[in-house]
């Protein structure tokens, strides 16, 4: 059965410091595809990236980049020069066959401080 | 980016009244849909797969009579609770998307309080 990890339960840190948000991922398939969404308050859930299980190239997008390993079955996000706006609650989440729903990790709360 | 939109985005009811949630798809047709719910600083949970033309699947624990389901088009799925009690009260989140592997847009959710 598939699982997403997010091992972090809530992380803080200084405006403009790094930060790299923990995703572990299990699946049985060799067909998948890897996502992380941002809940700001709000509650809203907020696409960012979508990454399919035989692309390992490494992606960045402004101050996210996203690092995938299927060695480790991990996809972790790093936001360089964070911002008080980065504060959010993140989701890692894995898809399998077709349509399925989505299994989410437990997500990450960041909160950036000022 | 494809937008799903849902309706109302808050609601504030008697306890055994019953609540209709409304999720549309607003540039494409989606023959799936799911519906979650999420508590308090807890991840989402999926309720049921939504689909059009047929009868939803219900998660296991997920009380098919209490949580009507109904996908009467591709573009608008609804989500019912029946006789709602205060345990009901969540953040319920619909999603939609293309197909396989394609993103899932996620709606705005929607705010039950159940008094």
């Amino acid at each position: 059965a598939q699982k997403v990890t997010q091992a972090q339960t809530e992380i803080s840190v200084v405006e403009k410091e790094d930060v790299t948000l923990d995703c572990v991922y299990e699946t049985r398939d060799t067909t998948y595809y890897l996502f992380w969404y941002k809940q700001p308050p709000s509650g809203e859930l907020v696409f960012l990236i979508r990454r399919n299980s035989f692309d390992e190239q490494n992606e960045i997008s402004g101050r996210y980049s996203w690092n995938f390993q299927k060695s480790t079955s991990s996809f972790n996000f790093t936001i360089t020069a964070s911002q008080v706006v980065d504060s959010a609650v993140y989701f890692c989440a894995l898809s399998e066959i077709r349509n399925t729903p989505l299994v989410f990790g437990k997500g990450t709360r960041l909160s950036v401080i000022a | 980016g494809a937008v799903v939109s849902q309706h109302p985005s808050w609601v504030i009811c008697k306890s055994g009244t019953s609540v209709k949630i409304e999720c549309r798809s607003l540039d494409f047709q989606a023959t799936t849909m799911f519906w979650y719910r999420q508590f308090p600083k807890q991840s989402l949970m999926l309720m049921a797969t939504s689909n059009e033309g047929s009868k939803a699947t219900y998660e296991q624990g997920v009380e098919k009579d209490k949580f009507l389901i109904n996908h009467a088009s591709l573009t608008l799925s609804t989500l019912t609770v029946t006789s709602a009690h205060p345990e009901d009260s969540s953040f319920y989140i619909c999603s939609a998307g293309r197909g396989f592997g394609e993103t899932q847009y996620f709606g705005p959710g929607t705010r039950l309080l159940v008094l």
